[in-house]
């Protein structure tokens, strides 16, 4: 069974650092990986999405990263804004039988103070 | 609609109590999911539909869990004899394979507390 783990659980920094964010997974075999936003009381909002052949995508302040063969994924943040507070999850797709399935891990809850 | 919409947004529950949780996915999306999310926790898979087929519910924790979508668009997730073990967050989200990405898009959940 897939595993998805995140770290840190929480973080708390000042405005303006620069934040890493980081997920791990047990079972390399996944079609791609899903980074999301989740604000209190909100859905999830998609972040960046990484095809597991490709090893980063970018927007923004945002890049995400993608190593397969080892089965982790990291999240920048750059310059981080109190905007930027949320939790943010990872998500990995695998196929499970009619379509591909995420499993995600619990998060990094984000607390940006001016 | 532009997004997805999910209805009621709260709903509270006596247990033994039967809910019905709808959710309206993009319009043309083929794929509809459901997950629970308790609290602290990431969403948890329930079930997949592919238009009105459901092909996977492996998810689904017990017997007291259904999930329909008669014609392909709008779908409801049951209850039924709530328990407090059920109380989370209930998202839907819709994708629209083919299409490379399988990308997801989650409405806004309905939160569910059992009491």
């Amino acid at each position: 069974k897939q595993e998805v783990t995140q770290i840190p659980a929480a973080l708390s920094v000042p405005e303006g650092e620069n934040l890493v964010l980081n997920c791990s997974f047990t079972d390399s075999a996944i079609y791609n990986l899903q980074w999301f936003r989740q604000d209190p009381g909100k859905g999830l909002t998609s972040l960046l999405l990484i095809q597991s052949s490709q090893r980063e995508q970018t927007s923004g302040r945002l890049n995400a990263s993608l190593d397969k063969s080892s089965g982790r994924s990291t999240l920048y943040i750059a310059a981080s804004q109190p905007g930027d507070s949320a939790t943010y999850l990872c998500a990995v797709n695998l196929w499970g039988g009619g379509s591909y399935i995420p499993t995600f891990g619990r998060g990094t809850s984000l607390i940006v103070h001016p | 609609g532009a997004g997805v919409s999910q209805s009621p947004r709260y709903k509270v529950a006596k247990r033994g109590q039967d809910v019905a949780l709808r959710c309206d996915p993009i319009s043309g999306h083929v794929s509809l999911f459901w997950y629970q999310q308790a609290l602290g926790q990431g969403p948890e898979f329930l079930t997949y539909f592919q238009n009105e087929a459901q092909l996977d519910k492996s998810g689904l924790p017990s017997d007291r869990f259904f999930a329909e979508r008669p014609e392909g668009s709008v779908s409801t997730l049951k209850i039924q004899r709530t328990q407090q073990e059920d109380s989370a967050v209930y998202l839907c989200a819709s994708s629209f394979p083919p299409g490379d990405t399988y990308e997801q898009y989650f409405g806004p959940g309905t939160r569910l507390t059992v009491t």
